[in-house]
């Protein structure tokens, strides 16, 4: 299966919002609610910040949120803050029990 | 606490053999999934494997390349090749699936991540 297709990149000021686009077809993002977001920052393991398309685990911010519409899912940071500055990635159920990742988009806070 | 512990770095040559693993704590009866990031790239998902009964899934690009496996008796995934390439080189972390069914799911706590390097 191919990556979902992300933004290479995003940027916003401290306080405003930014969101991030995840496209996939019908056969995976379309087809299923198990989208989940994942935070990296640099040289540490990636943290789970969405799943099922817009629950947040215990400990993550409010101002994290998911949304999806047909083939493509989004994540929406409100009131950015320097901490959010990282690499973020979409996941998608694909079929046949395989998953399939986002191509990842870097937010850099202005 | 729930953890997941990999092991060490390694450096390996090509053509040979490596096993690297994730031990598990707090938890049991879990999916542990493996994804790949090569050096500067994006995250791949590499399989799952479930301990209790050694239940496996690859994705379709590394099947064939990796093996996985496990101990239940110690609650240990591993990650396993036969004979390294070059283009194995990249950081490979262990992850627990937090949901109940392998379509309703998500990668709730990812290990440290083990780099494996293979020189050219």
């Amino acid at each position: 299966q191919s990556a979902l297709t992300q933004p290479p990149s995003a940027s916003g000021s401290p306080g405003q919002s930014v969101t991030i686009s995840c496209t996939g077809t019908s056969s995976d993002i379309g087809n299923y609610n198990s989208v989940s977001w994942y935070q990296q920052h640099p040289g540490k393991a990636p943290k789970l910040m969405i799943y099922e398309v817009n629950k947040r685990p215990s400990g993550v911010p409010d101002r994290f949120s998911g949304s999806k519409s047909g083939n493509t899912a989004s994540l929406t940071v409100s009131g950015l803050q320097a901490e959010d500055e990282a690499d973020y990635y979409c996941s998608s159920y694909a079929g046949n029990d395989n998953y399939v990742f986002g191509t990842g988009t870097k937010v850099t806070v202005l | 606490e729930v953890q997941l512990v990999q092991s060490g770095a390694e450096v390996k040559k090509p053509g040979e053999s490596l096993k690297i693993s994730c031990k598990g704590s707090g938890f049991t009866g879990y999916w542990i999934g493996w994804v790949r990031q090569m050096p500067g790239k994006g995250l791949e998902w590499v399989g799952i494997f479930f301990p209790l009964n050694s239940d496996t899934r690859y994705s379709p690009t590394f099947q064939g390349q990796v093996t996985l496996s496990g101990d239940k008796s110690i609650n240990t995934a591993y990650l396993h090749w036969s004979s390294l390439k070059a283009a194995d080189t990249a950081m490979y972390y262990c992850v627990r699936y937090g949901g109940a069914t392998l379509r309703d799911n998500w990668f709730d706590f990812w290990g440290q991540g083990t780099l494996v390097t293979v020189p050219s």
